[in-house]
Protein backbone atom coordinates (compact mmCIF):
# COMPACT_ATOMS: atom_id res chain seq x y z
CA UNK A 1 0.00 0.00 0.00
CA UNK A 2 1.22 3.48 -0.76
CA UNK A 3 1.53 5.88 1.87
CA UNK A 4 2.58 9.27 2.24
CA UNK A 5 3.28 10.32 6.15
CA UNK A 6 4.60 14.07 7.38
CA UNK A 7 6.59 14.92 10.15
CA UNK A 8 5.84 17.11 12.28
CA UNK A 9 2.14 17.34 12.09
CA UNK A 10 2.09 20.96 13.39
CA UNK A 11 5.73 23.63 13.88
CA UNK A 12 5.17 26.65 15.58
CA UNK A 13 8.39 28.96 14.96
CA UNK A 14 9.44 32.11 15.50
CA UNK A 15 9.94 34.63 12.27
CA UNK A 16 12.97 34.33 10.85
CA UNK A 17 13.92 31.37 11.42
CA UNK A 18 14.92 28.51 8.48
CA UNK A 19 13.41 25.26 9.40
CA UNK A 20 12.42 21.91 7.14
CA UNK A 21 9.51 20.35 6.76
CA UNK A 22 9.67 16.67 5.73
CA UNK A 23 7.65 13.95 3.59
CA UNK A 24 8.26 10.76 3.30
CA UNK A 25 7.13 7.72 0.98
CA UNK A 26 6.92 4.05 0.37
CA UNK A 27 6.27 3.97 -3.72
CA UNK A 28 10.37 3.51 -5.40
CA UNK A 29 8.11 4.16 -8.29
CA UNK A 30 7.63 7.58 -8.20
CA UNK A 31 6.86 9.56 -11.01
CA UNK A 32 7.17 13.12 -9.48
CA UNK A 33 6.59 14.78 -5.96
CA UNK A 34 5.09 18.08 -5.42
CA UNK A 35 4.54 20.42 -2.51
CA UNK A 36 1.48 22.53 -2.27
CA UNK A 37 0.58 25.17 0.70
CA UNK A 38 -2.98 25.30 1.80
CA UNK A 39 -4.53 28.23 3.72
CA UNK A 40 -7.93 27.38 5.73
CA UNK A 41 -10.67 27.13 3.78
CA UNK A 42 -8.98 26.98 0.91
CA UNK A 43 -7.81 25.42 -2.06
CA UNK A 44 -4.03 23.87 -2.66
CA UNK A 45 -1.45 26.23 -3.92
CA UNK A 46 1.44 24.39 -6.37
CA UNK A 47 4.99 25.50 -4.55
CA UNK A 48 7.24 23.18 -6.70
CA UNK A 49 7.05 20.03 -8.36
CA UNK A 50 10.17 17.62 -8.51
CA UNK A 51 10.43 14.87 -11.44
CA UNK A 52 11.72 11.38 -10.45
CA UNK A 53 15.10 12.71 -12.39
CA UNK A 54 15.97 15.45 -10.72
CA UNK A 55 17.23 15.81 -7.17
CA UNK A 56 15.48 19.10 -6.31
CA UNK A 57 14.00 22.26 -7.08
CA UNK A 58 14.05 26.04 -6.25
CA UNK A 59 11.82 29.35 -5.82
CA UNK A 60 12.74 32.34 -4.01
CA UNK A 61 12.74 31.27 -0.51
CA UNK A 62 11.88 27.95 -0.85
CA UNK A 63 13.79 24.73 -1.61
CA UNK A 64 12.71 21.09 -1.62
CA UNK A 65 14.85 18.43 -2.73
CA UNK A 66 13.82 14.43 -3.27
CA UNK A 67 15.95 11.12 -2.55
CA UNK A 68 14.26 8.56 -3.59
CA UNK A 69 16.61 5.42 -2.51
CA UNK A 70 15.46 6.73 1.14
CA UNK A 71 11.58 7.43 0.19
CA UNK A 72 12.33 11.54 1.49
CA UNK A 73 11.45 14.64 0.57
CA UNK A 74 11.97 17.54 1.93
CA UNK A 75 10.78 21.52 1.87
CA UNK A 76 13.22 24.12 3.03
CA UNK A 77 11.70 27.23 4.03
CA UNK A 78 14.39 29.89 4.24
CA UNK A 79 13.89 33.21 6.92
CA UNK A 80 9.84 32.29 7.41
CA UNK A 81 7.48 34.96 7.49
CA UNK A 82 3.86 35.01 9.37
CA UNK A 83 2.49 35.17 5.98
CA UNK A 84 3.99 31.18 5.93
CA UNK A 85 1.83 30.09 8.31
CA UNK A 86 -0.27 27.75 6.61
CA UNK A 87 -0.43 24.38 6.15
CA UNK A 88 1.75 22.31 3.41
CA UNK A 89 1.08 18.97 1.42
CA UNK A 90 3.25 17.03 0.11
CA UNK A 91 2.02 14.63 -2.87
CA UNK A 92 3.31 11.49 -4.35
CA UNK A 93 2.90 11.23 -8.02
CA UNK A 94 2.22 7.66 -8.36
CA UNK A 95 2.11 5.29 -11.55
CA UNK A 96 1.27 7.04 -15.39
CA UNK A 97 -2.05 8.22 -14.60
CA UNK A 98 -1.36 11.28 -12.85
CA UNK A 99 -2.95 10.94 -9.20
CA UNK A 100 -1.57 12.21 -6.64
CA UNK A 101 -0.95 10.57 -2.50
CA UNK A 102 -1.04 12.99 -0.42
CA UNK A 103 0.63 13.09 3.08
CA UNK A 104 -1.82 14.71 6.13
CA UNK A 105 0.32 18.01 6.08
CA UNK A 106 1.94 20.00 8.58
CA UNK A 107 0.74 23.11 9.89
CA UNK A 108 2.94 25.76 10.48
CA UNK A 109 3.07 29.03 12.20
CA UNK A 110 5.63 31.75 12.05
CA UNK A 111 5.36 33.67 15.00
CA UNK A 112 5.36 37.83 14.48
CA UNK B 1 -5.10 33.48 -17.06
CA UNK B 2 -7.87 32.28 -14.65
CA UNK B 3 -7.25 29.41 -12.51
CA UNK B 4 -9.59 26.38 -11.80
CA UNK B 5 -12.85 27.13 -11.78
CA UNK B 6 -14.87 25.61 -9.21
CA UNK B 7 -19.11 25.87 -8.70
CA UNK B 8 -20.98 26.26 -6.44
CA UNK B 9 -18.01 26.78 -3.85
CA UNK B 10 -20.98 25.95 -1.03
CA UNK B 11 -23.52 23.25 -1.53
CA UNK B 12 -26.15 22.14 0.91
CA UNK B 13 -28.27 18.97 0.41
CA UNK B 14 -30.85 17.13 2.28
CA UNK B 15 -30.42 13.35 2.48
CA UNK B 16 -31.51 11.56 -0.53
CA UNK B 17 -30.81 14.76 -2.87
CA UNK B 18 -28.25 15.08 -5.72
CA UNK B 19 -25.45 17.26 -5.96
CA UNK B 20 -23.35 18.45 -8.90
CA UNK B 21 -20.24 19.84 -8.58
CA UNK B 22 -18.41 21.78 -11.77
CA UNK B 23 -14.98 22.42 -12.84
CA UNK B 24 -13.76 24.43 -15.24
CA UNK B 25 -9.73 23.77 -16.12
CA UNK B 26 -7.46 26.63 -16.52
CA UNK B 27 -7.18 27.17 -20.14
CA UNK B 28 -5.25 24.67 -22.10
CA UNK B 29 -5.42 22.00 -19.77
CA UNK B 30 -6.73 18.83 -20.80
CA UNK B 31 -6.19 16.66 -17.71
CA UNK B 32 -8.88 16.89 -14.98
CA UNK B 33 -8.73 15.40 -11.42
CA UNK B 34 -10.66 15.40 -8.49
CA UNK B 35 -9.99 14.78 -5.15
CA UNK B 36 -12.18 14.41 -2.00
CA UNK B 37 -11.31 16.06 1.62
CA UNK B 38 -12.87 14.91 4.67
CA UNK B 39 -13.21 16.23 8.13
CA UNK B 40 -9.61 14.67 9.86
CA UNK B 41 -8.78 13.17 7.08
CA UNK B 42 -6.23 13.86 4.41
CA UNK B 43 -6.57 14.62 0.48
CA UNK B 44 -7.54 11.54 -1.63
CA UNK B 45 -7.42 10.68 -4.70
CA UNK B 46 -11.03 10.27 -6.58
CA UNK B 47 -10.85 10.27 -10.13
CA UNK B 48 -8.33 11.26 -13.61
CA UNK B 49 -10.17 12.63 -16.24
CA UNK B 50 -8.88 13.59 -19.89
CA UNK B 51 -11.61 14.70 -22.81
CA UNK B 52 -14.08 12.36 -23.16
CA UNK B 53 -12.37 9.98 -20.90
CA UNK B 54 -11.91 8.59 -17.63
CA UNK B 55 -8.08 7.30 -17.09
CA UNK B 56 -8.36 6.51 -13.53
CA UNK B 57 -11.55 6.31 -11.54
CA UNK B 58 -9.78 3.76 -8.20
CA UNK B 59 -10.63 6.46 -6.13
CA UNK B 60 -14.58 6.58 -6.59
CA UNK B 61 -16.84 4.96 -4.29
CA UNK B 62 -18.32 2.07 -6.62
CA UNK B 63 -21.92 3.82 -5.64
CA UNK B 64 -23.93 6.69 -6.57
CA UNK B 65 -20.65 8.51 -7.65
CA UNK B 66 -19.77 9.48 -10.89
CA UNK B 67 -17.85 12.01 -12.97
CA UNK B 68 -17.58 13.27 -16.67
CA UNK B 69 -15.40 16.19 -18.96
CA UNK B 70 -17.75 16.36 -21.98
CA UNK B 71 -15.71 17.21 -25.60
CA UNK B 72 -17.58 20.71 -24.40
CA UNK B 73 -18.17 22.36 -21.10
CA UNK B 74 -16.78 22.27 -17.71
CA UNK B 75 -16.05 18.60 -16.31
CA UNK B 76 -18.59 17.36 -13.23
CA UNK B 77 -18.87 15.44 -10.41
CA UNK B 78 -22.15 14.06 -9.44
CA UNK B 79 -23.15 12.43 -5.81
CA UNK B 80 -26.40 10.87 -6.53
CA UNK B 81 -28.81 9.97 -3.48
CA UNK B 82 -26.08 12.26 -0.99
CA UNK B 83 -26.00 10.86 2.78
CA UNK B 84 -24.34 12.63 5.73
CA UNK B 85 -21.01 10.89 5.63
CA UNK B 86 -20.14 13.01 2.06
CA UNK B 87 -20.14 16.10 3.44
CA UNK B 88 -16.30 17.02 2.23
CA UNK B 89 -14.90 19.51 0.79
CA UNK B 90 -14.66 18.14 -2.91
CA UNK B 91 -11.13 20.08 -4.83
CA UNK B 92 -10.63 19.94 -8.55
CA UNK B 93 -7.50 20.32 -10.40
CA UNK B 94 -6.07 20.33 -13.75
CA UNK B 95 -2.80 20.26 -15.64
CA UNK B 96 -1.58 21.04 -19.24
CA UNK B 97 0.09 17.66 -19.59
CA UNK B 98 0.27 14.20 -17.80
CA UNK B 99 3.11 12.60 -15.42
CA UNK B 100 6.03 13.13 -14.94
CA UNK B 101 5.94 16.23 -15.75
CA UNK B 102 2.26 17.43 -14.70
CA UNK B 103 2.50 20.19 -12.27
CA UNK B 104 -0.99 20.25 -10.87
CA UNK B 105 -3.28 23.20 -10.05
CA UNK B 106 -6.16 22.99 -7.71
CA UNK B 107 -9.37 25.33 -7.40
CA UNK B 108 -10.45 26.88 -4.27
CA UNK B 109 -12.98 23.97 -3.47
CA UNK B 110 -16.87 23.20 -3.35
CA UNK B 111 -18.09 22.25 -0.14
CA UNK B 112 -20.88 20.02 0.83
CA UNK B 113 -22.72 20.29 3.60
CA UNK B 114 -25.80 17.12 3.65
CA UNK B 115 -28.24 17.77 6.21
Amino acid sequence: KQEVTQIPAALSVPEGENLVLNCSFTDSAIYNLQWFRQDPGKGLTSLLLIQSSQREQTSGRLNASLDKSSGRSTLYIAASQPGDSATYLCGEGSGNTGKLIFGQGTTLQVKP
Amino acid sequence: NAGVMQNPRHLVRRRGQEARLRCSPMKGHSHVYWYRQLPEEGLKFMVYLQKENIIDESGMPKERFSAEFPKEGPSILRIQQVVRGDSAAYFCASSNVGPPGNTIYFGEGSWLTVV
